[in-house]
C-alpha cells in the first residue's frame, strides 16, 4: 500500500511556544490531505483539509489562525499548532489517498504525532 | 454535514464467539464505509472497507453490510481471537472525483475485548 510519513512522532513543548508537524506521501502525490485530532479514548475528529497550492478547508469549530496548514507541495502538508497551550495536548494524525482508486478512495495514515504542551 | 454515530462503545466477547459493531450516518451521499481497528498510540489501519453499489462484503474472518435505505452499516466479526482485542472505528466518506480521496468523518469508537 501507498505510505504517508509524519513527522515527529512525539513532541513536547512549553506553553506558548509553536510547533511543526510534517506530513509526508512518500511515493504517491497528494493534492489533498486532511489532518485529524485524537484526544485519549475519543474518536477522530477532522480538523481541516489541506489543497495543494491553496488555502486549507477548516471543519466548524477549529481556529485557523492557531492550526495553521501548508501544502506547499505534491508530497508535504505542514501542521503548525500557534501558541500552544495545555489543552492542545492531543494526537495529530495525517491522512492521504493515492489518486486514481475511483469511488471511495482507501485513506493512508501517518504514525501520528503526540504532542504535549507543559 | 456528516454525523456517525456507532454502537456499542464497549464490546467484551468470549474467544470465539462473534462480535458485532453497528454504525448508521445521516448523509445519503456517502458513498464509502471503511473499518479501522486502532491499538493504542498507532495510527488506525484499515481491516475492510464497502462502497456505496455493495451491500456485503467479506473477507476471512471478517465481514461488512451497508444498508443504503436505512443508512446503516455493520462490522462482523467471526471466530473472535486476544488479538482482535483493541479499539475499533467505522467511518463515512463522500466522494465525488475519480482521483480524490474524501474526508473520514468516523463514529465515537468501539472498545472490543476477547477473553480467553
Amino acid at each position: 500500500g501507498a505510505v504517508v510519513s509524519q513527522h515527529p512522532s512525539w513532541v513536547i513543548c512549553k506553553s506558548g511556544t509553536s510547533v511543526k508537524i510534517e506530513c509526508r506521501s512518500l511515493d504517491f502525490q497528494a493534492t489533498t490531505m486532511f489532518w485529524y485530532r485524537q484526544f485519549p479514548k475519543q474518536s477522530l475528529m477532522l480538523m481541516a483539509t489541506s489543497n495543494e497550492g491553496s488555502k486549507a478547508t477548516y471543519e466548524q469549530g477549529v481556529e485557523k489562525d492557531k492550526f495553521l496548514i501548508n501544502h506547499a507541495s505534491l508530497t508535504l502538508s505542514t501542521l503548525t499548532v500557534t501558541s500552544a497551550h495545555p489543552e492542545d495536548s492531543s494526537f495529530y494524525i495525517c491522512s492521504a489517498s493515492p489518486p486514481g482508486q475511483g469511488e471511495g478512495t482507501e485513506a493512508f495514515f501517518g504514525q501520528g504525532t503526540r504532542l504535549t504542551v507543559v | 454535514g456528516e454525523n456517525v454515530e456507532q454502537h456499542p462503545s464497549t464490546l467484551s466477547v468470549q474467544e470465539g464467539d462473534s462480535a458485532v459493531i453497528k454504525c448508521t450516518y445521516s448523509d445519503s451521499a456517502s458513498n464509502y464505509f471503511p473499518w479501522y481497528k486502532q491499538e493504542l498510540g498507532k495510527r488506525p489501519q484499515l481491516i475492510i472497507d464497502i462502497r456505496s453499489n455493495v451491500g456485503e462484503k467479506k473477507d476471512q474472518r471478517i465481514a461488512v453490510t451497508l444498508n443504503k435505505t436505512a443508512k446503516h452499516f455493520s462490522l462482523h466479526i467471526t471466530e473472535t481471537q486476544p488479538e482482535d482485542s483493541a479499539v475499533y472505528f467505522c467511518a463515512a466518506s463522500k466522494m465525488a472525483f475519480y482521483n480524490q480521496g474524501g474526508k473520514l468523518i468516523f463514529g465515537q469508537g468501539t472498545e472490543l475485548s476477547v477473553k480467553p
